[in-house]
């Protein structure tokens, strides 16, 4: 199994500064197809993982710009630009390149 | 819109088994494999299986083979995931979602394994 290891795993940041998360798989996520099935979610206390970002840099339809992503082959990062209140959550990369899918541990993001 | 919706929270004995539903509306049911995840409380995820609703095939996680079956009733646009010989450490929340990116997610069926 494919194994995706998240650093930091608690992330304080001020408000209005940036963040940024880091994920690394244990094998290259390219898949046959070419395509890299590298995706970051977020879950806020209490409530269903929200998609953020799916292969590597798209963003979902409604999240905000100030969230990206990038990396290729075992290597990836997820920034946010400027923290708000609402992005308090703890944060997961997962990868649907082979099965089973796997996830980080999940990095808590709080802010100071 | 495109929704993904579970059934409600269950409570279990050890031993017994649980099926959780998902209802699929808002796009084209045969088209969008569906997989389901599991959270126990305060814990990171774990990805359980796959289902093609087109055909029925599956994928299920080795950790749960012979434990799990993963169904489709096409007529109403419904998987299914039926786990069996439940312990106290199934108690999770269930969720179901579409693709494997993961793009759509149901609200989570918290199943609860108790004597």
């Amino acid at each position: 199994d494919i194994v995706m290891t998240q650093t930091p795993l608690s992330s304080p940041v001020t408000l209005g500064q940036p963040a940024s998360i880091s994920c690394t798989s244990s094998q290259s996520l390219v898949h046959s197809d070419g395509n890299t099935y590298l995706s970051w979610l977020q879950q806020r206390p209490g409530q269903p993982p929200r998609p953020l970002i799916y292969k590597i840099s798209n963003r979902f339809s409604g999240v905000p710009d100030r969230f990206s992503g990038s990396g290729a082959g075992t290597d990836f990062t997820l920034k946010i630009s400027r923290v708000e209140a609402e992005d308090v959550g703890v944060y997961y990369c997962s990868q649907g390149t082979q099965f089973p899918s796997t996830f980080g541990q999940g990095t808590k993001l709080e802010i100071k | 819109q495109v929704q993904l919706v579970q059934s409600g929270a269950e409570v279990k004995t050890p031993g017994a088994s649980v099926k959780v539903s998902c209802k699929a509306s808002g796009y084209t049911f045969k088209d969008y494999y569906i997989h389901w995840i599991r959270q126990a409380p305060g814990e990171g995820l774990e990805w359980m299986g796959w289902i093609n609703p087109d055909i029925g095939g599956t994928n299920y996680a080795q950790k749960f083979q012979g434990r799990v079956i993963m169904t489709r009733d096409t007529s109403i646009s419904t998987v299914y995931m039926e786990l069996s010989r439940l312990r106290s450490d199934d108690t999770a929340m269930y969720y179901c979602a579409r693709l494997r990116i993961f793009d759509v997610w149901g609200q989570g069926t918290m199943v609860t394994v108790s004597s």
